[in-house]
């Protein structure tokens, strides 16, 4: 069973950062690429970052990028999203996703939230 | 960069068939994908590639896509179709994912 268990969500102050892991089991986790999305309380869904199968490749959302690292260790099946001067507006549920062959989403963590606020 | 438009809202009487739209440039250019989220859930995927449906989902729901405009269709709509319908398209020019705004679904 695939699974996608994201973790180290939490309050924290503006200015300050916080690293969200997720952990996978349940496929080879080497051969694909894995995306973060975030969703606001009360908003839509947003892409945040995404890296290849071979950390080649790395996307940022214009609204993170240069704050935002993401990072693999594809010996450990895991993923990372290190975050940086973190903003009330980065408050938000945040996802680990398989991304398929066609981009398509094909499973989904749980979430884990982060909440920036004084 | 390239964006995506939904209807904010749809409804739709029960039995009867909903349609959600994806409005972009070209996007029948582009590989098309559904999601839906219940209340407190991550979202599910719904269709990919424009009209296929992953294991599971039922026949009920199916998709289209040409021109400038992909369609989301549920037949025979059922109360626990009730949700938020995201749709998403992967921008090959800058490597960036993009959702539309997400439309929520009432079935009546």
């Amino acid at each position: 069973e695939v699974q996608l268990v994201e973790s180290g969500g939490g309050l924290v102050k503006p200015g300050g950062s916080l690293r969200l892991s997720c952990a996978a089991s349940g496929f080879t986790f080497s051969t694909y690429n894995i995306n973060w999305v975030r969703q606001a309380p009360g908003k839509g869904l947003e892409w945040v970052s995404s890296i290849d199968s071979s950390s080649s490749y790395i996307y940022y959302a214009d609204s993170v990028r240069g704050r935002f690292s993401i990072s693999r260790d594809n010996a450990r099946n895991s993923l990372y999203l290190q975050m940086n001067s973190l903003r009330a507006e980065d408050t938000a549920v945040y996802y680990c996703v398989r991304c398929n062959s066609w981009y398509e989403y094909d499973y989904w963590g749980q979430g884990t939230l982060v909440t920036v606020s004084s | 960069s390239y964006e995506v438009t939904q209807p904010l809202s749809v409804s739709v009487a029960l039995g009867q068939t909903a349609k959600i739209t994806c409005g972009g440039y070209n996007i029948g250019s582009k590989n098309v994908h559904w999601y839906q989220q219940r209340p407190g859930q991550a979202p599910v995927l719904v269709i990919y590639r424009d009209t296929n449906r992953p294991s599971g989902i039922p026949e009920r729901f199916s998709g289209s896509n040409s021109g400038n405009t992909a369609t989301l269709t549920i037949n025979r709509a059922q109360a626990g179709d009730e949700a938020d319908y995201y749709c998403q398209v992967w921008d090959s020019s800058t490597g960036h994912v993009v959702f539309g705004g997400g439309t929520k679904l009432t079935v009546l």
